[in-house]
């Protein structure tokens, strides 16, 4: 099992949209969670932490269940600057990230 | 809030040559920082963690003598990538953070390294 799974995608979405993600991870001691984009050849940018409780920032909801080991981030009202590539990062410890493969996504109009 | 600088943003160098990129933390002290490559279209690979004072804790399959670490101060790391060849050309990443982890790390812009 790899350390962090995600669907790689693409995911060809109308602008509007909204469109979920997906990513399981293997380290049950894993304790921080995070979702990232990437741009075309630039570096990753935190877009969110993710809390047990859930938590959301705007057009953008991210979930985390530690039981399934399972973290999902969704995007509403989808815009065009969203289309990216989504990385779930997980802190495997000793200030470890682990990076899934990434979701790409993009917006069409 | 953090930034951490990368130079060169890329480069390109002729094989069997060596190549230095720097990472720095601008406002912050940074006694960890972590060294990533990524391949294209794959996701971004933890070559090594670059501990200030001390040696770096290399991953493994990574080969410590062709990629050299050194971090000597609090807010400046190092990676040579010595005997640069081919299949070394990568994006490299470096990344910092000053909350042990816990609230997300902050990314250098990255060094396109191109070998030929």
């Amino acid at each position: 099992r790899k350390e962090v799974e995600q669907d790689p995608g693409p995911f060809n979405v109308p602008e509007g949209a909204t469109v979920a993600f997906n990513c399981t991870y293997s380290n049950s001691a894993s304790q921080s969670f995070f979702w990232y984009r990437q741009d075309c050849r630039k570096e990753p940018k935190l877009l969110m932490s993710v809390y047990s409780s859930g938590n959301e920032d705007g057009r953008f909801t991210a979930q985390l269940n530690r039981a399934s080991q399972y973290i999902s981030l969704l995007i509403r009202d989808s815009k065009l600057s969203d289309s990216a590539t989504y990385l779930c990062v997980v802190n495997w410890g000793a200030q470890k990230l682990v990076f899934g493969q990434g979701t790409r996504l993009t917006i069409n109009p | 809030g953090a930034v951490v600088s990368q130079h060169p943003s890329r480069v390109i160098c002729k094989s069997g040559t060596s190549v230095k990129i720097e990472c720095r933390s601008l406002d912050f002290q940074a006694t960890t920082m972590f060294w990533y490559r990524q391949f294209p279209k794959q996701s971004l690979m933890l070559m090594a963690t670059s501990n200030e004072g001390s040696k770096a804790t290399y991953e493994q399959g990574v080969e410590k003598d062709k990629f050299l670490i050194n971090h000597a101060s609090l807010t400046l790391s190092t990676l040579t990538v010595t005997s640069a060849h081919p299949e070394d050309s990568s994006f490299y990443i470096c990344s910092a953070d000053r909350t042990g982890g816990n609230y997300g790390y902050t990314f250098g812009s990255g060094t396109r390294l191109t070998v030929v």
